[in-house]
């Protein structure tokens, strides 16, 4: 199975600065095929389902956002948060959807101070 | 619109069975793969498998490859986890989601598992 490992578990920023938020994992997420890296972010705010962020790395879903950015390749991602808004407070998660089993990271909570 | 609505709340006792249900609307149920994802109290997300909604074949993850059964009754577009012998650290909220990239998910069902 691929390990995905996810850093920080926490953080607290002020609202309007930038976050960071990184996804590793224990095999590359790249296809040979079509040079495509199957990472996904998911977004879960308290009480509620996750919600699909970004997937392919870097492709925003509809309605997403433009300040939620996705980068990366092979096993090293990232997701920025650039100028939070209280309405980010969440745990955000990546996911490989490279290769079954789908493995989740540990999650980053996000707290606003 | 699309839709996966699940059952409500449980609570169980250890060594019972539980089936929960996760009813989908608003697309061709049999388009999609379903996910079944655990998330126990204060902790992160876990993916349990998947269901192909065409074949009706399951694929568990490693973890739930013993007493965990994924099932479907297309006729009503509904996906089912049942857990038999529940133990404990079955204490969780359970959700559906649709296909492999989940853009749809269920609301969830929590289950409480206490002697």
């Amino acid at each position: 199975d691929i390990v995905m490992t996810q850093s920080p578990s926490s953080l607290a920023v002020s609202a309007g600065e930038t976050v960071t938020i990184n996804c590793k994992s224990s095999q590359s997420l790249l296809s040979s095929g079509n040079q495509k890296n199957y990472l996904a972010w998911y977004q879960q705010k308290p009480g509620q389902s996750p919600k699909l962020l970004i997937y392919l790395a870097s492709t925003r879903e509809s309605g997403v956002p433009d300040r939620f950015i996705g980068s990366g390749s092979g096993t090293d991602f990232t997701l920025t948060i650039s100028s939070v808004q209280a309405e980010d407070l969440a745990d955000y998660y990546c996911q490989q959807h490279y290769s079954y089993p789908l493995t989740f990271g540990s999650g980053t909570k996000l707290e606003i101070k | 619109q699309i839709q996966l609505v699940q059952s409500g709340p449980e609570l169980k006792k250890p060594g019972e069975s539980l089936k929960i249900s996760c009813k989908a609307s608003g697309y061709t149920f049999t388009d999609y793969a379903m996910q079944w994802v655990k998330q126990a109290p204060g902790k992160g997300l876990q993916y349990m498998g998947w269901i192909n909604t065409q074949t009706g074949k399951p694929t568990y993850a490693d973890d739930f490859k013993e007493r965990f059964v994924f099932s479907l009754e297309t006729s009503a577009s509904t996906a089912y986890l049942q857990i038999n012998n529940l133990k404990n650290e079955d204490t969780a909220t359970y959700f559906c989601a649709r296909g492999y990239l989940a853009r749809y998910w269920g609301q969830g069902v929590m289950v409480t598992v206490s002697s």
